[in-house]
């Protein structure tokens, strides 16, 4: 059974500070995605990471793949209360429809 | 363009009820998945179907769960008999290709009292 995990579980840092979500596995994906999820709705896609060692940036946040596609992070810059909510992670094995997330990191963010 | 519609949004239960959930994928996808999420985990693989075909039920409960995406139509999923430990939200995903990013709709929460 492939898990995911993610660290730390809970967050709850001050509008301006960074932070990184961490996401580990022993089993190697053949992509990794990033989802943001808010209350009531369903994940919306961030990233999607292919290649190990790969480095992708969108404005403020930073995703990272493991040089050997085990595992992942997100480094978000400058943190704003708009970031707040449950960040994903999600491993792919071959093809995309069979996706294995993580255990999710929830982030607040406070004025 | 419509994202993924789920309905219904919320739907209650009483134990032993059947539930029925309906998911339209986005226009031009083919590929439909269902995900379920139970209160403070992750999202969990159930099913992924294309039209008329179910590719992989291998997340799905071998009993009272089943799913089908017919020629026309939203795809269903359906649990028979429900008991407390379905609640939960599920959610429904599609892509237009086997190997594309998913694109999921906002859930039907299931409550079974």
């Amino acid at each position: 059974t492939q898990l995911l995990e993610q660290s730390p579980q809970f967050l709850s840092i001050q509008e301006g500070e960074n932070l990184t979500v961490y996401c580990n596995s022993s089993s190697v994906f053949s992509s990794l995605q990033w989802y943001r999820q808010e209350p009531g709705e369903g994940p919306v896609l961030l990233v999607t990471v292919v290649t190990g060692g790969e480095v992708k940036k969108l404005k403020r946040l930073t995703f990272q793949f493991g040089d050997a596609r085990k595992d992942s992070s997100l480094h978000i810059t400058a943190a704003q209360p708009g970031d707040t909510g449950l960040y994903l992670c999600a491993g792919a094995t071959g093809t995309a429809s069979k996706l294995t997330f993580g255990t999710g990191t929830r982030l607040q963010v406070t004025l | 363009n419509a994202g993924v519609m789920q309905n219904p949004r919320h739907l209650v239960r009483r134990r032993g009820q059947e539930a029925r959930l309906r998911c339209s994928p986005m226009k031009g996808h083919s590929h439909v998945y269902w995900y379920r999420q139970l209160p403070e985990e992750g999202l969990k693989f159930m099913v992924y179907l294309q039209k008329e075909n179910i590719i992989d039920e291998s997340g799905m409960p071998k009993e009272r769960f089943s799913a089908e995406f017919p020629k026309e139509g939203p795809s269903i999923l359906r649990i028979q008999q429900v008991v407390r430990g379905d609640s939960a939200a599920y959610f429904c995903a599609s892509s237009p290709h086997e190997r594309s990013p998913l694109h999921f709709g906002n859930g039907t929460r299931l409550t079974v009292t």
